[in-house]
């Protein structure tokens, strides 16, 4: 199986700061690889596709970039809605694996 | 606008089987590969498999002894079964459409809990 690790696992930041998330593949996963929005309690979204294509409705704040085996979400300007756990997934290769999660958090 | 919605039993005792049933309203099965992605209370998303509107399925190879999907056409649904689940079964289960990318509509999840 392809192992996807999140760094960091918890980001401390305030509204308006940039924040950047990171992923990497145990393999190369080419650009087969989307992140997703989970709020507490709530289902995930899917924010980004194909590495960096923004799902449909998704604010332009976020965007996302990489190949091969590493891969980064961006947030421009965290708003308050984006307090939420971030995980990516690889879909190069089945079965299809998610990383461990990231948590951003108010500081 | 595709939308799911999934149901089934919450409760479940060791050894018995998980079953549960997701609804696509809006849109057809045709087409598509649908998905079930389990998360245990506090942890990450596991997907455990698919199935195509044909019947066609890939599963998690570490669940695969265990797994069962299928889909009806004629009720534009498509359903779960895990078998002799125990306590590590426990978690929000997601029925998700895989369209061009994973998982761009999800249902409402459901949480299964195993236990005696």
């Amino acid at each position: 199986d392809i192992q996807m690790t999140q760094s960091p696992s918890v980001v401390y930041a305030s509204v308006g700061d940039r924040v950047t998330i990171t992923c990497r593949a145990s393999q190369g996963i080419s650009k087969y690889l989307a992140w997703f929005q989970q709020n507490p309690g709530k289902v995930p979204k899917r924010l980004i596709y194909s590495s960096s294509s923004l799902h449909t409705g998704v604010p332009s704040r976020f965007s996302g970039s990489g190949s091969g085996t590493e891969f980064n979400l961006t947030i421009s300007s965290l708003q308050p809605d984006d307090f939420a756990t971030y995980h990516c997934l690889q879909h190069f290769t089945y079965p299809w694996t998610f990383g461990q999660g990231t948590n951003v958090e108010i500081k | 606008q595709v939308q799911l919605q999934q149901w089934g039993a919450g409760l479940l005792k060791p050894a018995e089987t998980l079953s549960l049933t997701c609804a696509v309203y809006g849109g057809s099965l045709s087409g598509y590969y649908w998905s079930w992605i389990r998360q245990s209370p506090g942890k990450g998303l596991e997907w455990i498999g698919e199935v195509n509107g044909s019947g066609s399925t890939n599963y998690n190879p570490s669940l695969r002894s265990r797994v069962t999907m299928s889909v009806d056409t004629s009720k534009n649904q498509f359903s779960l079964k895990l078998s002799s689940v125990t306590a590590a079964d426990t978690a929000f289960y997601y029925c998700a459409r895989v369209w061009y990318a994973p998982f761009d509509n999800w249902g409402q999840g459901t949480l299964v809990t195993v236990s005696s």
